[in-house]
């Protein structure tokens, strides 16, 4: 079945970076674009980034401009994100999503999430 | 980046009530806005897309409506599944964004 699966929590000291992969199954990894979303624990929603899996091109939502990475690896099906400086306010479970069509907004596969911790 | 504003961050009502959620955005997004609903420990699931057009599945007493910066979110009778948080979501153009949420709680 179509399915993200999504690497386990990590607890990391600030200042740190962290890389959360995101592998896709069940289609054409390359097809769907990935985004990606947080979510601090009891907090709102908050859209990080997103990547065309084809062609490598991503966007971010400027609070994370040149601290955020999404990459690819194409022959594992398998999308990254990596945040790196680390502070404890980027504690939160971040999810990957699918869209099902570049520019719908439609996220109609979602991985389970995986918690990230900043604590020293 | 385009700002979305969400109101009420909150909202206590009853089963059978009618309730309204708004979202404004900072400028005009057309109509390429989507409403998602998240239930505790669940992924979110969009419920409106194209601000007024119903998901497929989605019960007939949630519907939308708005244009340009302003979207409500309506939901005529509410049911006891329904109690959850609600989030708007842009995607007129990068980076997307979402509203703050409002959660819906049993009065």
């Amino acid at each position: 079945q179509v399915q993200l699966v999504q690497s386990g929590a990590e607890v990391k000291k600030p200042g740190a970076s962290v890389k959360v992969s995101c592998k896709a199954s069940g289609y054409t990894f390359s097809s769907y674009d990935i985004n990606w979303v947080r979510q601090a624990s009891g907090q709102g929603l908050e859209w990080m980034g997103w990547m065309n899996p084809n062609t490598g091109n991503t966007g971010f939502a400027q609070k994370f401009q040149g601290r955020v990475t999404i990459t690819r690896n194409t022959s594992i099906s398998t999308a990254y994100m990596e945040l790196s400086n680390l502070r404890s306010e980027d504690t939160a479970v971040y999810y990957c999503a699918r869209e099902d069509l570049p520019w719908s907004g439609y996220f109609d596969v979602w991985g389970r999430g995986t918690s990230v911790t900043v604590s020293s | 980046d385009i700002q979305m504003t969400q109101s009420p961050s909150s909202l206590s009502a009853s089963v059978g009530d009618r309730v309204t959620i708004t979202c404004r955005a900072s400028q005009g997004i057309r109509n390429d806005l989507g409403w998602y609903q998240q239930k505790p420990g669940e992924a979110p699931k969009r419920l409106i897309y194209a601000a007024s057009s119903l998901q497929s599945g989605v019960p007939s007493r949630f519907s939308g409506s708005g244009s340009g910066t302003e979207f409500t979110l309506t939901i005529s009778s509410l049911q006891p599944e329904d109690f959850a948080t609600y989030y708007c979501l842009q995607h007129n153009s990068y980076p997307y964004s979402f509203g703050q949420g409002t959660k819906l709680e049993i009065k």
